[in-house]
């Protein structure tokens, strides 16, 4: 079975402050990807990477980065976290098939609160 | 403009009942459509995909049909169970391969 796991579930961060939200695969998949979730919305794609060091903007990239430095792992930074930053963030993973059908799997989320 | 739009927002029902999640979709071309299960605090799990082809499918309790002419999906549930609460959320893949179109999803709670 797949494994996503993300370093926090809950975190409270003050305005301002640069935050760090970690996301780990067990898979050897090469696509990763990092998305708020927002009541009344849909997922949001904020970056993705498609392989080590490769990165590539979603449809809300603003006051976000990130890092993919080893193929497992995707960071995803907060520069200065601001309010309308609370948000559930989750990371997933998929395999680089290619197919348009190919599953992507979550990680259980990071609930961000900041004050 | 792609969108997938999901109904109801929410949903109550009595355990042991059936019920059907709706959702529409605008995303061209289209490929495939997929529901995901998300259970409170948890990240979404995927329940089923379905192909332009197909137009009936079933993972245990929980069925999936497609109209590719009307651009309309179903999940339907049948003798729900309290572990069925959860949101349910449909998902359209639209242009690229890393671009996906997420439902808002409707939010099931079965009740004893």
């Amino acid at each position: 079975d797949v494994k996503v796991t993300q370093s926090s579930r809950y975190l409270v961060k003050r305005t301002g402050e640069k935050v760090f939200l970690e996301c780990v695969q067990d898979m050897d998949h090469e696509n990763m990807f990092w998305y708020r979730q927002d009541p009344g919305l849909g997922l949001r794609l904020i970056y993705f990477s498609y392989d080590v060091k490769m990165k590539e903007k979603g449809d809300i990239p603003e006051g976000y980065s990130v890092s993919r430095e080893k193929k497992e792992r995707f960071s995803l930074i907060l520069e200065s976290a601001s309010t309308n930053q609370t948000s559930m963030y989750l990371c997933a993973s998929r395999e680089a098939s290619g197919r348009a059908q190919e599953t992507q799997y979550f990680g259980p989320g990071t609930r961000l609160l900041v004050l | 403009k792609n969108q997938v739009e999901q109904s109801p927002q929410s949903l109550i029902i009595l355990e042991g009942k059936n019920c059907t999640l709706q959702c529409n979709y605008t995303v061209s071309p289209f490929s495939n459509l997929r529901w995901y299960k998300q259970d409170t605090g948890r990240g979404p799990v995927s329940l089923t995909i379905m192909t332009f082809s197909e137009n009936t499918k079933s993972n245990g309790r929980y069925t999936a049909t497609l109209d590719a002419d009307t651009k309309q999906s179903s999940l339907h549930i049948t003798a729900s169970q309290l572990s069925d609460s959860a949101s349910y959320i449909c998902v359209v893949p639209s242009g690229g391969y890393n671009k996906l179109i997420f439902g808002a999803g409707t939010r099931l709670a079965v009740h004893p």
